[in-house]
């Protein structure tokens, strides 16, 4: 156990639908990252939150939207969704903002849209 | 552009073997980080390096800021190292410092 927390594990919704996808982060930890992982776009950089601030947006489509509550975890909201949606969510988090106290991963959702 | 250079993109190695992947990036960072992610999917942390050399068991990475180089080395190599290890950095500036990942090398030891 990394000591972040994704749920669901699995999931699977139909196109058009709206998921939303929870992350609890390491005790302690204020930063939460989101990162989509696709077989053909490999791991990509969603959105970052920092102490329920949103602090950089990534290849995050208009689709999704997130946000991160007063107890630190956060939720990842996918919307309209999309037979190209269907990939693994991770998200990861991290003590601070500055790049050097590394991260700890979530072990994912596997979101299948069909 | 930004970009996350591994190699190779496939490694099959006998149970025993040493193991070298290798990471190259195209602009300053602020640290490289190597990742492991095994069949199942969760990814794990192996090292964060900004400058020298790393060991933690079996495993060793290295970094070359002048040549914007990493490798990760797996010594006597075992069937339980087979998994995808990514190299990811980080760049410095605007209060972020989200990863920025490789494609990843998938590595089968084979017993």
């Amino acid at each position: 156990d990394s000591g972040v927390t994704q749920t669901p594990k699995h999931l699977i919704t139909a196109t058009g639908q709206r998921v939303t996808l929870r992350c609890s982060p390491r005790s302690g930890d204020l930063s939460v990252y989101w990162y989509q992982q696709s077989l053909d776009q490999g791991l990509q950089f969603l959105i970052h939150y920092y102490n329920g601030e949103e602090r950089a947006k990534g290849n995050i489509l208009e689709r999704f939207s997130a946000q991160q509550f007063p107890d630190l975890h956060s939720e990842l909201n996918l919307s309209s969704l999309e037979l190209g949606d269907s990939a693994l969510y991770f998200c990861a988090s991290s003590v601070g903002l500055a790049g050097n106290y590394g991260y700890t991963f979530g072990s994912g959702t596997r979101l299948t849209v069909v | 552009k930004n970009e996350v250079e591994q190699s190779p993109q496939n490694l099959t190695a006998q149970e025993g073997e040493f193991i070298t992947i290798n990471c190259s990036y195209s602009v300053g960072i602020s640290a490289l980080h190597w990742l492991q992610q095994h069949p199942g999917g969760g990814i794990v942390s192996l090292f964060m390096l900004s400058s020298g050399k790393k060991k933690h068991g079996r495993l060793i990475a290295t970094i070359n800021i002048q040549e914007k180089h990493s490798s990760l080395h797996i010594t006597a190599s075992h069937p339980r190292d087979s998994a995808v290890y990514i190299c990811a950095v980080t760049y410095s500036g605007a209060g972020s410092y989200q990863l920025t990942f490789g494609k990843g090398t998938k590595l089968s030891v084979i017993p």
